[in-house]
């Protein structure tokens, strides 16, 4: 399967701590994105990391990619409740004309 | 920005009935379109890529006949679940990209939840 991992599958925080996810995926990639979905809804796309870059900051996300381990991570700093939604990493993979999505992580942020 | 526009975003259908949904990008031309359902609580599947006038290249296990995709426009893609099944129920969801690759370019609709009774 192309399906990337994500861990943790559920992760349960206070207001105002950080959130860190894991994804790890397969093959080669041109780009990673992380996506956002909140419950029944669509997706929103939170930041785009290329493949020839290592870290990105888009507000309080922040996200790394290491090609060599295969592995992203994405960080949110300073949650808030409103944070509280799954949070899915695509791979954009070389030759390939889609994204692959990986499993997710569920994450709430209790106020 | 970008624009996807899906329809409808609830249905409920009646077993053996068929039901199509719609995916327009409202702002930009589409070559291609994706199709990707979620079961609850669990990630993406793609099911199938829709390319412009010709026929969607389907994922391994998706069943063409039962899930008809055309892609008549560079604005429009439409599913079509025909006879439609309990186990069908699930959440639909339809991307576009307006840029080439290896540049971000995926735009999503906001879903369609089917539920087949």
């Amino acid at each position: 399967s192309q399906q990337g991992e994500e861990d943790p599958q559920a992760l349960s925080i206070q207001e105002g701590e950080n959130a860190t996810m894991n994804c790890s995926y397969k093959t080669s990639i041109n780009n990673l994105q992380w996506y956002r979905q909140n419950s029944g809804r669509g997706l929103v796309h939170l930041i785009l990391i290329r493949s020839n870059e290592r870290e990105k900051h888009s507000g309080r996300l922040r996200v790394t990619l290491d090609t060599s381990k295969k592995s992203s991570s994405l960080l949110i700093t300073a949650s808030r409740a409103a944070d509280t939604a799954s949070y899915f990493c695509a791979t954009d993979e070389t030759g390939a004309n889609n994204l692959f999505f990986g499993t997710g992580t569920r994450l709430t942020v209790i106020p | 920005g970008a624009v996807v526009s899906q329809h409808p975003s609830r249905v409920i259908c009646k077993s053996g009935t068929s039901v199509k949904i719609e995916c327009r990008s409202l702002d930009f031309q589409a070559t291609t379109m994706f199709w990707y359902r979620q079961f609850p609580k669990q990630s993406l599947m793609l099911m199938a890529t829709s390319n412009e006038g010709s026929k969607a290249t389907y994922e391994q296990g998706v069943e063409k006949d039962k899930f008809l995709i055309n892609h008549a426009s560079l604005t429009l893609s439409t599913l079509t679940v025909t006879s439609a099944h309990p186990e069908d129920s699930s959440f639909y969801i339809c991307s576009a990209r307006d840029q080439p690759l290896a540049n971000y370019g995926y735009t999503f609709g906001s879903g369609t939840r089917l539920t087949v009774v």
